[in-house]
């Protein structure tokens, strides 16, 4: 079973700073067609989770383009490029390699 | 839209069914999820189902004990659970597959409470 570890657990951010988190997998998530099948989503309190980017790096429809996901195989980052008061909640990097999927244990955004 | 009902209290080793009603898109094109999310913790895929419900897919932790199932004629998405334990107690999520390569959930519901409690 692949393994996700997200870092860090939580992340205190300033507003109009930058942010970024690590999501790194026990085994590689690079597909033969040459994409890494690993997503990202913001859950904001009290809300349901949403897609922020599929495949690695795509960024998913509505998405400011201040969020921006890149790595490929086994280590993967989110960043912010300046985070806003809307950007708080929990984080989750995904694999959607095997057929079972399985989530990071997420990354806690706050404001300072 | 996606609207998940169908949670509640239930003692463990019961059952309860959930469902999913779809709208505004074509939901027989669609693979479809359950995910959930335990009291204060992270989210956790449950189960898929394709199109045409010719695949289907369990976690270890429910598989024997869920069955996904889906009514493409009137757009509805189910979770059956039977032998619930108090560890299922979880808001759980019904989550559209996106068209693309269906790997991302492009489309949550807002999610039901199931609580397993004696």
């Amino acid at each position: 079973d692949i393994v996700l570890t997200q870092s860090p657990l939580s992340l205190p951010v300033t507003p109009g700073e930058p942010a970024s988190i690590s999501c790194r997998s026990s085994q590689s998530l690079l597909h033969s067609n040459g994409y890494n099948y690993l997503d990202w989503y913001l859950q904001r309190p009290g809300q349901s989770p949403q897609l922020l980017i599929y495949l690695g790096s795509k960024r998913a429809s509505g998405v400011p383009d201040r969020f921006t996901g890149s790595g490929s195989g086994t280590d993967f980052t989110l960043k912010i490029s300046r985070v806003e008061a809307e950007d708080v909640g929990n984080y989750y990097c995904i694999q959607v390699l095997e057929t079972l999927p399985s989530f990071g244990g997420g990354t806690k955004v706050e404001i300072k | 839209q996606l609207v998940e009902s169908g949670g509640g209290l239930v003692k463990p080793g019961g059952s309860l069914r959930l469902s999913c009603a779809a709208s505004g898109f074509t939901f027989s094109h669609y693979n479809m999820d359950w995910v959930r999310q335990a009291p204060g913790k992270g989210l956790e895929w449950v189960s898929s189902i394709t199109d045409t419900s010719v695949y289907i897919y369990y976690a270890d932790s429910v598989r024997g004990r869920f069955t996904i199932s889906r009514d493409n004629a009137k757009n509805l998405l189910y979770l059956q659970m039977n032998g619930l334990r108090v560890e299922d107690t979880a808001v759980y999520y019904c989550a559209r597959d996106g068209a693309e390569l269906g790997t991302e959930f492009d489309l949550w519901g807002q999610g039901t409470l199931v609580t397993v409690s004696s």
